[in-house]
C-alpha cells in the first residue's frame, strides 16, 4: 500500500497570506489527523477528521481550519499567516478501529512564513 | 489533560550496545495506548512500537522492546544491538479516551557512535 502523502513538501509564504496544505491517507484509512511541529512547542495536535467531520480539535486559533473529502483526503488551511506559523505540518492517517489506534505519518509540509 | 514527559533530551550509545529511553506520563484514564515513534533526519515519522494499557505483557518488535509499568506510569524503550540507522529523534506518545489525538513527549535525540 502507498503511504501517507502530503503536498506540497515545502512552502514559503509572507505574513498575512493564507495557505492550504493537502494530505492523502493510506487507502482504507478514514481518520486523518494534523499536527504542528516546531522547535519551541514540539509536536502539537491541530485537529482530526473522520468521515468528513471534525471529531477533535486542539488548542489553536480559528485561523487554522481543515476539511475532509468523501475519499478521505484532507486539507488544512491557515489564514492571515503569522511568523509563528512557520513549522513542519504533519498529517497522519489511521483505520480508527477500536482494535488499533496506530497512526501513520506523512513526510510533512515545511511552511516558512517571512 | 494528559501529559507525556521525556526527561532525556539527548542520549548516545555505541554501535552494537543497548540503550534505554525513558518516558513517563500522567493520566487518570485506565484504558489507553502508548507508542514510540522515530523521526530520522529525513523527517518521516515512523511507528516503532505500541503498547495497550490493558496488556500486562511488554511489547517487542525485533530489537525494540518496552518496559511498561502501569502503576508507575512509565513506558521506556530499549534498543538492543544499536545500529547507525537507529540515530534519530524518538518520541513517546499517548492516546486515550478522547479519541484519535496523540499527545507527544518532547523527544529524545539518540546518537549512535560507530
Amino acid at each position: 500500500k502507498a503511504g501517507v502523502t502530503q503536498t506540497p513538501r515545502y512552502l514559503i509564504k509572507t505574513r498575512g497570506q493564507q495557505v492550504t496544505l493537502s494530505c492523502s491517507p493510506i487507502s482504507g484509512h478514514r481518520s486523518v489527523s494534523w499536527y504542528q511541529q516546531t522547535p519551541g512547542q514540539g509536536l502539537q495536535f491541530l485537529f482530526e477528521y473522520f468521515s468528513e467531520t471534525q471529531r477533535n480539535k486542539g488548542n489553536f486559533p480559528g485561523r487554522f481550519s481543515g476539511r475532509q473529502f468523501s475519499n478521505s483526503r484532507s486539507e488544512m488551511n491557515v489564514s492571515t499567516l503569522e511568523l509563528g506559523d512557520s513549522a513542519l505540518y504533519l498529517c497522519a492517517s489511521s483505520l480508527d478501529s477500536r482494535t488499533s489506534y496506530e497512526q501513520y505519518f506523512g513526510p510533512g509540509t515545511r511552511l516558512t512564513v517571512t | 489533560a494528559q501529559t507525556v514527559t521525556q526527561s532525556q533530551p539527548e542520549m548516545s550509545v555505541q554501535e552494537a550496545e543497548t540503550v534505554t529511553l525513558s518516558c513517563t506520563y500522567d493520566t487518570s484514564e485506565s484504558d489507553y495506548y502508548l507508542f514510540w515513534y522515530k523521526q530520522p533526519p529525513s523527517r518521516q515519522m515512523i511507528l516503532v512500537i505500541r503498547q495497550e494499557a490493558y496488556k500486562q505483557q511488554n511489547a517487542t518488535e525485533n530489537r525494540f522492546s518496552v518496559n511498561f509499568q502501569k502503576a508507575a506510569k512509565s513506558f521506556s524503550l530499549k534498543i538492543s544491538d544499536s545500529q547507525l540507522g537507529d540515530a534519530a529523534m524518538y518520541f513517546c506518545a499517548y492516546i486515550g479516551n478522547a479519541g484519535n489525538m496523540l499527545t507527544f513527549g518532547g523527544g529524545t535525540r539518540l546518537m549512535v557512535k560507530p
